[in-house]
């Protein structure tokens, strides 16, 4: 079965740095990444996805960049805010199911 | 935007009881729909695949007869725990992916099951 899985379980960021969340995954036919965001009692939230013809994709304050040599992708938030604590997923799909592998989790505090 | 809706957002049920989780697209029409379940400070682990008009796909270890999964229509599915147990405390959350969009994923904002 695949395997997604988080660096570190905890992260905490200064208000206004940047934050970085990684995530490793094990099957190399994975061909879509995906980062959820997820609050306290709520569903996740979709935050941005890469598909694996691609090694870096921006969206608004997210960067999710993507390294299938070491099967590696991560999560850059600029100029993180106090309303991005929250728990972070990285989930990845493989070519021929719509099923997503969810990875353990980041969960990160700002610092005020 | 698709907004998926999911009730009961908290339950607490007896020992013994069922009890029933809807899921449901609002804005579109889902084809397939997901079943998570999510103990504390845990991820979301599959537990099957719900697809319209068909039987829904387990998977491994989740056992069907205990959680069935109705998905009549493309907009709902529904998943009944039955006869739940104390273990079966959990945070359930469904997804629904747009038809023809395979990774459109839209998640419900779960489910807080207690069994006491």
């Amino acid at each position: 079965g695949e395997s997604v899985g988080l660096h570190l379980p905890t992260l905490s960021v200064q208000e206004g740095d940047n934050s970085i969340i990684n995530c490793a995954y094990s099957n190399s036919a994975s061909d879509y990444f995906i980062w959820y965001k997820q609050e306290s009692g709520k569903g996740p939230q979709f935050i941005i996805d890469i598909r694996s013809n691609m090694d870096k994709r921006q969206g608004q304050r997210v960067t999710v960049l993507l390294n299938k040599t070491v099967k590696h992708l991560s999560l850059q938030i600029a100029a993180t805010q106090p309303g991005d604590s929250a728990v972070y997923f990285c989930a990845s799909g493989g070519a021929n199911d719509y099923k997503l592998s969810f990875g353990a989790g980041t969960t990160v505090t700002v610092r005020a | 935007g698709a907004v998926v809706s999911q009730h009961p957002s908290r339950v607490i049920c007896k020992s013994g009881t069922s009890v029933k989780i809807e899921c449901r697209s609002l804005d579109f029409q889902a084809t397939t729909m997901f079943w998570y379940r999510q103990f504390p400070k845990q991820s979301l682990m599959l537990m099957a695949t719900s697809n319209e008009g068909s039987k829904a796909t387990y998977e491994q270890g989740v056992e069907k007869d205990k959680f069935l999964i109705n998905h009549a229509s493309l907009t709902l599915s529904t998943l009944t725990v039955t006869s739940a147990h104390p273990e079966d405390s959990s945070f359930y959350i469904c997804s629904a992916s747009r038809q023809g969009i395979g990774y459109g994923y839209t998640f419900g904002s779960g489910t807080r099951l207690t069994v006491v």
